[in-house]
């Protein structure tokens, strides 16, 4: 049964600075792997999808990288700022159950302005 | 706008009575979901929906049911079967099935039992 595990669970960090978010999974063999935003009380907001042939995705300030092989995504959000706090959860697809997906349960980010 | 809309945003249950969530896509996506959102955990799967007319147990789903009649609706019953309903219901859809597609949510809906 696949797993999914988010490290750390929370963080705080000063604007401005560079972050990296990570999500490990247990099982390697994946389709795909989406990065979410979630603010609080709101539905979820998807960030990147990276299909299981490729390493990485970028969009804006952001960008997620796979290393299937090792069971490893990371989130890298540059010159972080206020509104990029939110908690971030990945979802991994990987065939099992009736939708495949299997979520983290997410990393809390406070951007301290 | 395209996009998904959960009804109603907040919604209060008395014992024994059930209630229903409506969800709404104009997306034309085929696929749909119910998921349920309890604090620190992660998503779980309640239905999925892959087509009209068709649709799957998901992990919890005992004291849920649903219906899909139409493409672009997926409402959410539970029922008084359903033993601690309070939670955060997540309703969501893609293309076709997750294994390529981005799946996309609702804004979601607040239940609490009174």
């Amino acid at each position: 049964k696949q797993e999914v595990t988010q490290i750390p669970a929370a963080l705080s960090v000063p604007e401005g600075e560079n972050l990296v978010l990570n999500c490990s999974f247990t099982d390697s063999a994946i389709y795909n792997l989406q990065w979410f935003r979630q603010d609080p009380g709101k539905g979820l907001t998807s960030l990147l999808l990276i299909q299981s042939s490729q390493r990485e995705q970028t969009s804006g300030r952001l960008n997620a990288s796979l290393d299937k092989s090792s069971g490893r995504s990371t989130l890298y959000i540059a010159a972080s700022q206020p509104g990029d706090s939110a908690t971030y959860l990945c979802a991994v697809h990987s065939g099992g159950g009736a939708d495949g997906l299997t979520f983290g349960k997410g990393t809390h980010l406070i951007i301290q302005p | 706008d395209g996009g998904i809309t959960q009804s109603p945003k907040y919604l209060f249950r008395k014992e024994g009575q059930n209630v229903t969530l409506s969800c709404e896509q104009n997306l034309n996506h085929d696929a749909m979901y119910w998921y349920r959102q309890d604090p620190g955990q992660g998503l779980r799967l309640i239905y999925y929906s892959q087509i009209v007319n068709d649709f799957q147990k998901g992990d919890i789903a005992e004291g849920y049911s649903v219906s899909r009649e139409k493409k672009e609706s997926f409402p959410l019953t539970v029922t008084s079967a359903q033993k601690n309903p309070t939670a955060f219901y997540l309703c969501a859809s893609s293309i076709g099935r997750s294994s390529e597609n981005t799946i996309y949510f609702g804004e979601g809906s607040w239940l609490t039992v009174v």
